[in-house]
């Protein structure tokens, strides 16, 4: 079976600080993608990042960095110098490749990201 | 704004009724996916459909049920309301089978179960 554990449940910064959300999977598949998505306080779920199973390059966007491990299973995601702005719970996501079910996302239960100015 | 619309944004309703959330995927977008986001269960995959056709299922209750339209837009069903049914419940539509992976999401309605 397929999981996802993010084991932070809140966490509190302050502004410029940097932050690294953790998220571990489980899957027995070889096959498979991994997201990130933000929910600000109004709610929407907003894409991040998908990185499949056979990319382990990082990937930096901005303020915005993944870290993919397959060797620990772990895609970590860190918010450098944060703002008030990134303020939202985050959420980490696992997908297999198969059937065109990829949308079929099994969500961790998402880190609370308070930046306080 | 991701392009995806979903009706209505807040319901408040009583136990045992049955209520009908509406989504209208972006445009050209064929796959519709329906998410359950609650306290106790987090964010849950419910049904996807693609072009009309139910393509996977997941851990939707058989009190629930879902379609697809021929204009793609799609109807969530949840009957016999329990107050565990209270939940944000999320559309998301993608263009394919979802093998691009990137869904875009609804801003999703709030149902309350009283």
């Amino acid at each position: 079976a397929q999981k996802v554990t993010q084991a932070q449940t809140e966490i509190s910064v302050v502004e410029k600080e940097d932050v690294t959300l953790d998220c571990v999977y489980e899957t027995r598949d070889t096959t498979y993608y991994l997201f990130w998505y933000k929910q600000p306080p109004s709610g929407e779920l907003v894409f991040l990042i998908r990185r499949n199973s056979f990319d382990e390059q990082n990937e930096i966007s901005g303020r915005y960095s993944w870290n993919f491990q397959k060797s620990t299973s772990s895609f970590n995601f860190t918010i450098t110098a944060s703002q008030v702005v990134d303020s939202a719970v985050y959420f980490c996501a696992l997908t297999l490749n198969y059937g065109g079910s990829q949308g079929n996302l099994i969500f961790g239960k998402g880190t609370k990201l308070s930046v306080k100015p | 704004d991701s392009g995806v619309t979903q009706t209505p944004k807040h319901l408040i309703t009583a136990t045992g009724q049955r209520v009908t959330l509406r989504c209208s995927p972006r445009s050209g977008d064929l796959s519709v996916y329906w998410y359950q986001q609650s306290l106790d269960q987090g964010l849950q995959f419910l049904i996807q459909y693609y072009n009309g056709e139910e393509r996977a299922k997941g851990n939707i209750l058989e009190r629930f049920s879902a379609q697809q339209f021929p204009d793609l837009h799609s109807e969530l069903n949840l009957s016999s309301l329990e107050l565990g049914d209270s939940a944000l419940y999320f559309c998301a539509s993608s263009a394919g089978l979802g093998d691009t992976g990137e869904l875009f999401f609804g801003e999703g309605s709030r149902l309350t179960v009283l």
